[in-house]
């Protein structure tokens, strides 16, 4: 079956870097995207971008456009989200979900990680 | 950037009632619309896509009808388990925007 399966939560200062794991198992990696949301506490979903799982393309929020960055790891079927100088609102739970494409459709997001909850505090 | 507004934010409902959610777009999005309830502590799960295609496995008392701005999902019959947070999202342009968020409580 399809998991998504991301790294475990972690304690930041600000100014300093974030990368979250997000390894993928039981579909064709290359063949779906991998789109990272997030959600401050009491908040609603934000979406950061997303990164094709075929070619490494990505397409980023404005609002995250000079701080992130996504990779894939096609040898592991693992996508990462990596950002950069933390601020306090940077707090947040941080969950990547596969990103499905059909021609009638359009895209769509079925499944999703377990999230990764980031505190970021002095 | 696309805007979603859901209304309302909030809805007090007993089990067994019929439960309808809009979503509006600040501009068309075509049927590019996308529902989703959130549980405390868990992941978004999918409902509807294509603002009106049932997500395998998600019960026939969701529905999601709408094109253009102007999108509902109804609950036909509240069920226990559905009380929870639902999101709308639209996937037709970038940047991929959500609703803010409905959150359905018992009455």
């Amino acid at each position: 079956q399809v998991r998504l399966v991301q790294s475990g939560g972690e304690v930041k200062k600000p100014g300093a870097s974030l990368k979250v794991s997000c390894k993928a198992s039981g579909y064709t990696f290359i063949t779906y995207g991998i789109s990272w949301v997030r959600q401050a506490p009491g908040q609603g979903l934000e979406w950061m971008g997303w990164i094709s799982g075929y070619n490494g393309d990505t397409n980023y929020a404005q609002k995250f456009q000079d701080r992130v960055t996504m990779t894939t790891d096609t040898s592991t079927s693992t996508a990462y989200m990596e950002l950069k100088s933390l601020r306090s609102d940077d707090t947040a739970v941080y969950y990547c979900a596969r990103v499905d494409w059909n021609d009638s459709s359009g895209f769509r997001w079925g499944y999703w990680g377990q999230g990764t909850l980031v505190t970021v505090s002095s | 950037d696309i805007q979603l507004t859901q209304s309302p934010s909030f809805l007090s409902a007993s089990v067994g009632d019929r439960v309808t959610i809009t979503c509006r777009a600040s501009q068309g999005i075509s049927s590019y619309l996308t529902w989703y309830q959130q549980k405390p502590g868990k992941a978004p799960k999918l409902l509807i896509y294509a603002a009106s295609t049932l997500q395998s496995g998600v019960p026939s008392r969701f529905s999601g009808s709408g094109s253009g701005t102007e999108f509902t999902l109804t609950i036909s019959s509240l069920q226990p388990e559905d009380f929870a947070t639902y999101y709308c999202q639209q996937l037709n342009s970038y940047p991929w925007t959500f609703g803010q968020g409905t959150k359905v409580e018992i009455e």
